[in-house]
Order: C-alpha cells, then structure tokens, then sequence
C-alpha cells in the first residue's frame, strides 16, 4: 500500500505571511496532485505535477514535484484569508491512476 | 464544466438499515470511486469501478458494496448499516484518456449519520 505523509496537519498564520506543505512517501507516484476542499464542498484540482523537478506556478502558489517523483510541496506566498482550506496532496499509481490522498493541511488565514 | 451529483447532502439512518448513496456524472466518465473523509484520516477509497459492471476494492471496503448499471451512475450501499460508518461520502469521477494527469472531479459530499 502506497502512503503519503503531509504536513503539518493544521496551520495558522496571519495575512502576509508564507507558508509551506510538504507530502512526502517512500513510493514513486506517476503524478501528485494538489486539491483544495472548501466547508461543504468536496475537493477541487489545483495542479497536476507529473515530471521529476516539474515546478508549477499559480498565481501565488508554487507547486514542485521532487526529481524522484516521491514528495511534493506546495508554497504560498502571501497568504490572504481567501486561501483558506483544507489542502490535499495525492499521488497517482497503477494503471488506472488510483489515487492514494495524504490527510490534508487544515490552512486558516487570519485576517 | 463537468458535473457530479451526489443525490443527498445529509442523511439520518438507523442502525441496521440497508442504505444506497447515489452518484451521477455528466461528463462520459469511464473511472468512478467512492470515498469516505473522516477527520485526521483523510479521503480513503472504499470502492472503485473502471467501467460498466466492473468494481474493484479499494483500501476500506467492508460493510459496503457498490453497483454500476449505467456508465453515469455509480451506487453505494451499505448492507447494514452501523454507527461506524457514520461520515462523509465522496463520490468522483474521473478518464483515463488523460493519462496520469487525469483529475478526479469530486461531487459534494452526503454527511450521513447512522443513529
């Protein structure tokens, strides 16, 4: 079984500030996706990184695929409120691309 | 914009009923899946289906099953329910003609409550 470790599993920071998530795991994944799930919504896509080292910019948001193909980040640079969520990573495998989900980074931005 | 509908957002059950959750797509989907999301646990794949009358067992399937007649709609049942399996359900779809860049496009969720 494939598991993702991603961390930290809460975060809260002020408007401004910079932060980092990290999804981590001992297996190589054809590609690692990043979700955002809002309150009573289920999970959007944000990005798709499947190349080793493929960087990934979203506006404020950098997405990185490790050369191995086995961790992943996601950064954002200052943080509004807007930005809140609960981030997911979750790496694809086998070969229907069956998703393994990490636990997910509960980000608050206070205003 | 694809679409998938989750029939209920919030269901009461009893304890030992036999409940359905429903899901329907709206974008020719071959892949469909279903998870539960608990807190600290994150999304976990009970069931998966890769075409009509095709399944597969995800990471948490006992308690359920699941059933997919028609190419847009994918059923989750639970034989007998328990308190246990009070949580959220997610139901996604998904094509494989993307490769692994294929997203998994999520409905809203059933919060269901088994009393």
């Amino acid at each position: 079984t494939q598991l993702l470790e991603q961390s930290p599993q809460f975060l809260s920071i002020q408007e401004g500030e910079n932060l980092t998530v990290y999804c981590n795991s001992s297996s190589v994944f054809s590609s690692l996706q990043w979700y955002r799930q809002e309150p009573g919504e289920g999970p959007v896509l944000l990005v798709t990184v499947v190349t080793g080292g493929e960087v990934k910019k979203l506006k404020r948001l950098t997405f990185q695929f490790g050369d191995a193909r086995k961790d992943s980040s996601l950064h954002i640079t200052a943080a509004q409120p807007g930005d809140t969520g609960l981030y997911l990573c979750a790496g694809a495998g086998g070969s229907n691309y069956k998703l393994t989900f990490g636990k997910g980074t509960l980000l608050t931005v206070n205003p | 914009d694809v679409k998938v509908t989750q029939s209920s957002r919030y269901l009461v059950k009893r304890t030992g009923e036999k409940v359905f959750l429903e899901c329907v797509q709206d974008m020719d989907h071959e892949n469909m899946f279903w998870y539960r999301q608990d807190p600290g646990l994150g999304l976990r794949l009970i069931y998966f289906s890769y075409d009509v009358k095709m399944k597969e067992k995800g990471d948490i399937p006992e308690g359920y099953s699941v059933s997919r007649e028609k190419k847009e709609r994918f059923s989750l049942i639970l034989e007998s329910a328990s308190t246990n399996q009070t949580s959220m359900y997610l139901c996604a779809s998904s094509s494989p003609r993307q490769g692994p860049r294929q997203p998994q496009h999520f409905g809203d969720g059933t919060r269901l409550s088994i009393l």
